[in-house]
């Protein structure tokens, strides 16, 4: 099982609609949790942590399930500029530093 | 502060040549990573040093492969002898504290090795 595994896609969603994604990690010693954002030819840069109670930062939704040992992200009334690549990234976990990433899910909102 | 610094943005080398890529980090973050991004691998972990130390190499994919880091402000990948395998881009980002805080990224240096 890879590390960090997420659906590449793309999702093509039209602009307005509710878009949420998956990724699941096989480290059970994790204890961190991020959701980069990646524009084409640029650099990640971070969107949002993820907390175990959940948490929301204006139209996005990030959620943690340890039991099953997966992270969502739930984007709302979806804009143009919300076409990226999100990155799900976990640290290593088990006193190890250092943050593992997934290869992303590529998001293209349509108008 | 003008962010992770990364030189240069463009590399393109012929194989068997050597490769140093540069960074300089956010002034006062403790460690710094070195990433490498292919569309078929996604972004892996190369190496990280905290407070200039070297502390996990295991993402270090050869011997041709070596990163240094001789002060807190600077830090290098080499890679000798390159070859066509190693075009990637390569991130450098710095955080302050890893398990809870943000990491922040260079702008990258794409390397083509023809």
């Amino acid at each position: 099982r890879k590390e960090v595994e997420q659906d590449p896609g793309p999702f093509n969603v039209p602009e307005g609609a509710t878009v949420a994604f998956n990724c699941t990690y096989s480290n059970s010693a994790s204890q961190s949790f991020f959701w980069y954002r990646q524009d084409c030819r640029k650099e990640p840069k971070l969107l949002m942590s993820v907390y175990s109670s959940g948490n929301e930062d204006g139209r996005f939704t990030a959620q943690l399930n340890r039991a099953s040992q997966y992270i969502s992200l739930l984007i709302r009334d979806s804009k143009l500029s919300d076409s990226a690549t999100y990155l799900c990234v976990v640290n290593k976990g088990g006193g190890a530093d250092g943050l593992t990433f997934g290869k992303g899910t590529h998001l293209i909102i349509q108008p | 502060d003008a962010g992770v610094i990364q030189s240069p943005r463009h590399e393109v080398t012929e194989m068997g040549q050597e490769v140093t890529l540069r960074c300089k980090p956010i002034s006062g973050h403790d460690y710094l990573f070195w990433y490498r991004q292919t569309m078929m691998r996604g972004l892996e972990l190369l190496i990280y040093f905290n407070n200039n130390v070297p502390i996990d190499d295991s993402g270090m994919p050869e011997d041709r492969f070596s990163a240094k880091m001789p002060n807190a402000s600077f830090s290098t990948l080499k890679i000798q002898p390159s070859e066509p395998r190693d075009s990637a881009v390569y991130f450098c980002a710095s955080s302050l504290i890893t398990l809870n805080t943000e990491a922040f990224f260079g702008q990258g240096t794409r390397l083509t090795v023809v």
